[in-house]
């Protein structure tokens, strides 16, 4: 069973688009995050959420928009996509903040935009 | 803020050579510190973590040690393998911010036969 899924895989989309990305865990967490992994593999967490309640929101565009139906979902949605907008995208879902227990981390969703 | 250094990679060793990975961190509080280690192709999986100063933390051969007196929690493996070449990440958690997790760049090893 997979613990964090993420779908999907890969997303390839032109300028100007709208897309989402979708995240499901099955691990009974309270907390799920979205991180973005550059070409260099540096990461930086996006948006985190408790509880369907959004506790974290770094410096990110309001292009970004996190949704969280239930504490086993978290989407991300992105609008009016840009060539900078090109990385991998990771869910992870921890229960309790990220220094209680160990980040659990999707495949990622390869995103490309042309 | 709370940051992450890691020693730049590439590092390529021959198997069962020993292995060292530097990370160092700068803090306000008294976070937890972490080794994340991604395979190619799939997501980041906890290795090990240490919750306060003079802790190690162990797994599958590879080892790290909180040295507050450094800011420091290297990682180290005796005996590389082949299945050991991946990206591996130091991270630390501050509660002072807001207990996120916050990553160093990665440092990619490649362990050849």
């Amino acid at each position: 069973d997979t613990a964090v899924s993420q779908t999907p895989k890969y997303l390839v989309t032109q300028m100007g688009n709208d897309k989402s990305i979708k995240c499901e865990q099955n691990l009974g967490h309270d907390t799920m995050y979205w991180y973005k992994q550059d070409s260099k593999k540096f990461l930086k967490i996006m948006f985190s959420y408790n509880n369907k309640e959004l506790i974290i929101n770094e410096t990110v565009p309001n292009r970004f928009s996190p949704k969280s139906p239930d504490k086993a979902h978290l989407n991300l949605h992105i609008n009016s996509l840009e060539l900078g907008d090109s990385a991998v995208y990771f869910c992870a879902s921890s229960q309790g903040g990220a220094g209680n227990s160990p980040l659990h981390f999707g495949n990622g969703t390869r995103l490309t935009v042309t | 803020g709370d940051s992450v250094t890691q020693m730049e990679g590439p590092v390529t060793l021959s198997e069962e050579a020993f292995l060292t990975i530097n990370c160092t961190y700068t803090a306000t509080g008294y976070p937890s510190l972490f080794w994340y280690v991604q395979y190619p192709g799939e997501g980041l999986q906890l290795l090990l973590k240490a919750t306060k100063a003079d802790d190690k933390g162990s797994n599958k051969g590879f080892e790290a040690t909180y040295r507050k007196e450094t800011t420091s929690f290297h990682l180290e493996k005796g005996s590389v393998q082949v299945s050991d070449s991946a990206v591996y990440f130091c991270a630390l958690s501050d509660y002072n911010q807001g207990g996120k997790l916050i990553f160093g760049q990665g440092t990619e090893l490649s362990v050849k036969p």
